[in-house]
């Protein structure tokens, strides 16, 4: 079975520095998704980016980039320019690629302050 | 706009009382999911329908129990709720190959 680990359970940023969060996974499998989705307080879980595991190239969205070293099975998540709006708590997630149900294994979390 | 709906958001429920939570999409998504999120820990998949195929996780109790009348809804019943069972209920939809669209979560709290 598939884990997730995010070792760090708060991190804090001041508004416009960059923050990185760590998360790690242990699997068997070669071909896998990598995701880290976003939770404002009591808000939904929203999609912050995705990673293909066949893609050498680290997933980009905006501000949000990530570092995917597959041997090392890292998958942190680069937060720049950072933003008020950023404060939540951020979940890393492994999916296998079954083509079925595709169930997600989540990490712990952690839980992002932003301050001015 | 396309998205998935959770009814109601927040629900106050007695120790065995039986209660239901519903999930409706817009997205015409295949596959639906039930997670539970307890205060300050990551979302925890009970169960999931495939089309009309339901798949049980091993470790989900069998107080928890589902219903899919049709594509867009999908029903929570937790038949006799135990204070244990106070958190958050999410439900996601996926379309084959995409990822998971979540839904704005129900609050249970069983007292």
């Amino acid at each position: 079975a598939q884990t997730v680990t995010q070792s760090q359970p708060e991190m804090s940023v001041q508004e416009a520095e960059t923050v990185t969060l760590s998360c790690t996974y242990d699997t068997s499998e070669s071909d896998y998704y990598l995701f880290w989705y976003k939770q404002p307080p009591s808000r939904q879980m929203i999609l912050v980016i995705r990673q293909e595991a066949y893609k050498q190239q680290n997933a980009t969205e905006n501000r949000f980039s990530v570092n995917f070293q597959k041997a090392a099975k890292s998958f942190s998540l680069k937060i720049s320019d950072s933003q008020l709006g950023d404060a939540a708590m951020y979940f890393c997630a492994y999916r296998s690629e079954d083509g079925t149900a595709s169930k997600l294994t989540f990490g712990t979390g952690t839980r992002l302050q932003v301050t001015l | 706009d396309a998205m998935v709906i959770q009814n109601p958001r927040y629900q106050v429920t007695q120790f065995g009382k039986p209660v239901t939570l519903s999930c409706s999409q817009t997205l015409n998504h295949n596959v639906m999911y039930w997670y539970q999120q307890k205060s300050s820990q990551a979302p925890k998949l009970l169960f999931h329908y495939y089309d009309k195929d339901f798949n049980n996780e091993a470790d989900t109790p069998d107080n928890f129990q589902s219903r899919r009348p049709n594509t867009s809804f999908c029903f929570l019943d937790i038949r006799s709720p135990g204070l244990g069972d106070t958190a958050m209920y999410l439900c996601a939809t996926r379309r084959q190959y995409n990822e998971q669209f979540f839904g704005p979560g129900t609050r249970l709290t069983v007292l």
